[in-house]
Formats: C-alpha cells, sequence, structure tokens
C-alpha cells in the first residue's frame, strides 16, 4: 500500500459526459502528479501540482483540467469525454518538488479505470 | 524533449534465467528511478540512482547507472515468476523538471 488513495477505482460513462476523479497523496507529500495510462501510448503525463499551484503541465487535453486543495487532495475533472479517453489514470505524489534526487521519487495510487462507452 | 527509450520491449523467459533490460537516452539526467508495475495496479518504486557509474542491489535485482548519466540498466538474477511485470525507468530532468518515463519493458517468467 503506497498510502496514496484514488476513487473510483472503476467509472464507466457515456461519449459527451463528464467526470471527476479524486486522489488524496500519501500525508505529508505536497507535490500530485496525474498520469494516463493506456495501451498504445504507456504513462503519460498529464499534470502536476504543489501545494495547491500547478507546477508542471504535460500533454493534457483542454477538455481536462485539475486542482489541488488545501487540504492536498486533487482532482482531476475530464469533460465531454471521448471514446480514446478510456484508460487508466494514475495519481502519484511525492514529498516536494525539487531540492534532491529523491524529492522525485513518486508513490502511486491504485489507479481509476476509465471506460468510456 | 528528454526521451527515455527502454530495450527490450517485450521478455519472456524460463524461472531461473537472468535478464537484462535496458534504459537509454541522449540527455543527460539528474537522476533515474525504476519502477515495477503489475497489472491493473500502479507502478511501485524499486530504486533511484543518482551518481554516474552508481550501482544499487536490491535482492536479486542489480540496478546500474551509466557513467555519464545517460543510460541504465536493470539486471534480473534467477528470475522467479513473481518477478513477472512491467518495468519502467523514469529520469528526473537535468534541470529539475518533471519525471520522464520511459514506455517499459514486460516481463514474462514462465515457470
Amino acid at each position: 500500500d503506497s498510502g496514496v488513495t484514488q476513487t473510483p477505482k472503476h467509472l464507466i460513462t457515456a461519449t459527451g459526459q463528464r467526470v471527476t476523479l479524486r486522489c488524496s497523496p500519501r500525508s505529508g507529500d505536497l507535490s500530485v502528479y496525474w498520469y494516463q495510462q493506456s495501451l498504445d501510448q504507456g504513462l503519460q503525463f498529464l499534470i502536476q501540482y504543489y501545494n495547491g499551484e500547478e507546477r508542471a503541465k504535460g500533454n493534457i487535453l483542454e477538455r481536462f483540467s485539475a486542482q489541488q486543495f488545501p487540504d492536498l487532495h486533487s482532482e482531476l475533472n475530464l469533460s465531454s469525454l471521448e471514446l480514446g479517453d478510456s484508460a487508466l489514470y494514475f495519481c502519484a505524489s511525492s514529498p516536494r518538488t525539487s531540492g534532491s534526487p529523491f524529492s522525485y521519487e513518486q508513490y502511486f495510487g491504485p489507479g481509476t479505470r476509465l471506460t468510456v462507452t | 524533449t528528454q526521451l527515455l527509450e527502454q530495450s527490450p520491449q517485450f521478455l519472456s523467459i524460463q524461472e531461473g534465467e537472468n535478464l537484462t533490460v535496458y534504459c537509454n537516452s541522449s540527455s543527460v539526467f539528474s537522476s533515474l528511478q525504476w519502477y515495477r508495475q503489475e497489472p491493473g495496479e500502479g507502478p511501485v518504486l524499486l530504486v533511484t540512482v543518482v551518481t554516474g557509474g552508481e550501482v544499487k542491489k536490491l535482492k536479486r535485482l542489480t540496478f546500474q547507472f551509466g557513467d555519464a548519466r545517460k543510460d541504465s540498466s536493470l539486471h534480473i538474477t534467477a528470475a522467479q515468476t513473481g518477478d513477472t511485470g512491467l518495468y519502467l525507468c523514469a529520469g528526473e530532468g537535468e534541470y529539475g523538471n518533471k519525471l520522464v518515463f520511459g514506455a517499459g519493458t514486460i516481463l514474462r517468467v514462465k515457470s
């Protein structure tokens, strides 16, 4: 158990809909990362938050957005869903965003499997 | 853009055999991490290597960081069925930006 929790575990929805994925980082971790993993794309970095502020952006679509709340939990919002958005979505946390090489060690949650029909 | 290439993409071996997985880049990385992922679960951190030429051992797993910090390898001795999974390398950029993940190596160890 990494200490990172994600809900829901599974989500099935229709095209055009909007969903929210939730992540609670490990106790004390300030950085939260979101990744998308599909069979043909591997693990793709979407976005990072550090202590409530956006820190880095990856290949995140404009239809997707995220935020990190004062209690450090994070939500990933996916809207106007398409069939191609079906994937595993992982959240990871790390203690900080810089300062030592070990600051980047990431602890992954169990993921949310999103199926868009 | 910093990229990490992993090879082989897929490896199927018998229990007891040795294997090596490679992670290569044309870019320098400040540090490099190896993760193992089982189907339907999140990646689990195995090790972080920081210094060029560094070698770290974790039971039957040996991790090496290249002298120039552009490549790394994972060697497994006497593989077991429990080693089956997806092995991912990930590098921290030279200027302290986000992690870059390789595409992964799928390892299947048969009994």
